[in-house]
């Protein structure tokens, strides 16, 4: 069973880069999709980015400019950068795992775990 | 602003059945999966594909789609199913491939 842990910088100052990086245990890296998701004080779910074990990414466009999502195969892990941080992306940031399948022709996402979670203020 | 569409807020009495719908264009060619959070946890995958349940979800969540539109039925609404659910999807319409939530659905049982 895959578990998820997460960790990186909880305070930061505005203009300065977010990093958290997220380390896989228990189940195979490659095949799947790895994932970073962002929830806001008091507001739902935004998904931010995922990558895969070849370093494929895919990037929500209303952060793409500011995130890089990247791997490290030989550590299991995969990392989030958010530059020029302001307080809008004051939030919990999640990894989660992302599978894919397929049934009568409609393919279908899931992410099936989840890190604990990561809070990340921007303050001056 | 979230391009699935869900109501922000539903009530179920004990024992009842609810439904939380989740409509957008991009359920047109995908299906839905659904995510269970409660307060100061992180969500929880509850339903994926046509109607598939993780192990450890009670079979009293359920899902189906038709058209733009996924649900999410909870038939026989326990207390601690009160929490908010989430909505996903794949949305492949612009050039590169994405995945979008639902704004989330408050449940309240009564």
């Amino acid at each position: 069973q895959v578990q998820l842990q997460q960790w990186g910088a909880g305070l930061l100052k505005p203009s300065e880069t977010l990093s958290l990086t997220c380390a896989v245990y228990g189940g195979s890296f490659s095949g799947y999709y790895w994932s970073w998701i962002r929830q806001p004080p008091g507001k739902g779910l935004e998904w931010i980015g995922e990558i895969n074990h070849s370093g494929s990414t895919n990037y929500n466009p209303s952060l793409k400019s500011r995130v890089t999502i990247s791997v490290d195969t030989s550590k299991n892990q995969f990392s989030l950068k958010l530059s020029s941080v302001t307080a809008a992306d004051t939030a919990v940031y999640y990894c989660a795992t992302r599978r894919k399948g397929m049934l009568y022709g409609y393919y279908y996402y899931y992410m099936d775990v989840w890190g604990k979670g990561t809070t990340v203020t921007v303050s001056s | 602003s979230s391009e699935l569409t869900q109501d922000p807020a539903v009530s179920v009495a004990l024992g009842q059945t609810v439904r939380i719908t989740c409509q957008g264009d991009s359920l047109r060619s995908y299906y839905a999966s659904w995510y269970q959070q409660k307060p100061g946890q992180a969500p929880v995958l509850v339903i994926y594909g046509k109607n598939n349940r993780p192990s450890g979800i009670p079979d009293r969540f359920s899902g189906s789609s038709s058209g733009n539109t996924a649900s999410l039925t909870i038939t026989g609404a326990q207390a601690e199913d009160e929490a908010d659910y989430y909505c996903n999807s794949r949305d492949s319409s612009g050039n590169h491939p994405r995945c979008v939530f639902g704004g989330g659905t408050k449940l309240t049982v009564l």
